[in-house]
């Protein structure tokens, strides 16, 4: 069965500053892969997914993530980010249904002043 | 739209009693989901309902039941609740179970104490 690590659980960082939230996945099969945002007392939101084409996937909210087949990975990255990008995101992938969807444990990225 | 709802918001309970968790969509979606969200472990699939008059396990389904009531309605019951069962758990739906995106509902805080 598939996957996902999230390597950072927490990732601090100033306000206008770039950011990168890393996500590797292990399948032994195709996989489509996503990012989801929670912010607090929230339910998740589709921030973008990767289903095929375009490796280079962009979001809302001025996100974009790479899909990187040999290196298994799916990193999510802003090149500034606000204050309300505060919250938790999480990577998932899934082998082709939303009812075989993994998703990693998660990285809080809190944007400070 | 209200989209995804959820009741109640917060739960607590005593080891050994019962509860149901009410979820309800308005975006005429054919397929529910249940997950459970825990620290370090992100969300996790309990039950799931393709289209209405259909169930099925996803992941972590020991200690759950579910009933989908009609299309819009999809209920989580807890028969006898245990420590173990302290979570948040999240309602979502889709248009269909392949990879359409889900809707998230924001989510029942459940202590078991």
């Amino acid at each position: 069965a598939q996957s996902v690590t999230q390597l950072d659980s927490q990732v601090p960082v100033f306000e206008e500053a770039p950011v990168e939230l890393r996500c590797n996945y292990s399948s032994s099969v195709s996989v489509y892969l996503f990012w989801y945002v929670q912010y607090p007392n929230q339910g998740l939101q589709l921030l973008l997914k990767y289903l095929s084409g375009s490796t280079l996937v962009k979001g809302i909210n001025g996100f974009e993530a790479e899909f990187n087949k040999s290196q298994t990975s799916f990193h999510l990255r802003k090149p500034s980010v606000h204050i309300s990008d505060t919250a938790e995101y999480f990577c998932a992938v899934s082998e082709g249904n939303n009812n075989d969807m993994r998703f990693g444990a998660g990285t809080r990225l809190t944007v400070k002043p | 739209n209200a989209g995804v709802t959820q009741t109640p918001k917060f739960q607590v309970l005593k080891t050994g009693q019962s509860m149901t968790l009410q979820c309800a969509q308005d975006m005429n979606h054919n397929s529910m989901y249940w997950y459970r969200q825990d620290p370090g472990m992100g969300l996790r699939l309990i039950y799931y309902s393709a289209s209405e008059g259909t169930t099925d396990k996803g992941e972590v389904p020991n200690g759950y039941n579910v009933s989908r009531l009609n299309k819009r309605e999809f209920s989580l019951r807890l028969e006898s609740a245990a420590p173990s069962q302290t979570s948040v758990y999240f309602c979502a739906s889709s248009e269909a179970t392949d990879l359409y995106e889900q809707y998230f509902g924001p989510g029942t805080r459940l202590t078991v104490t």
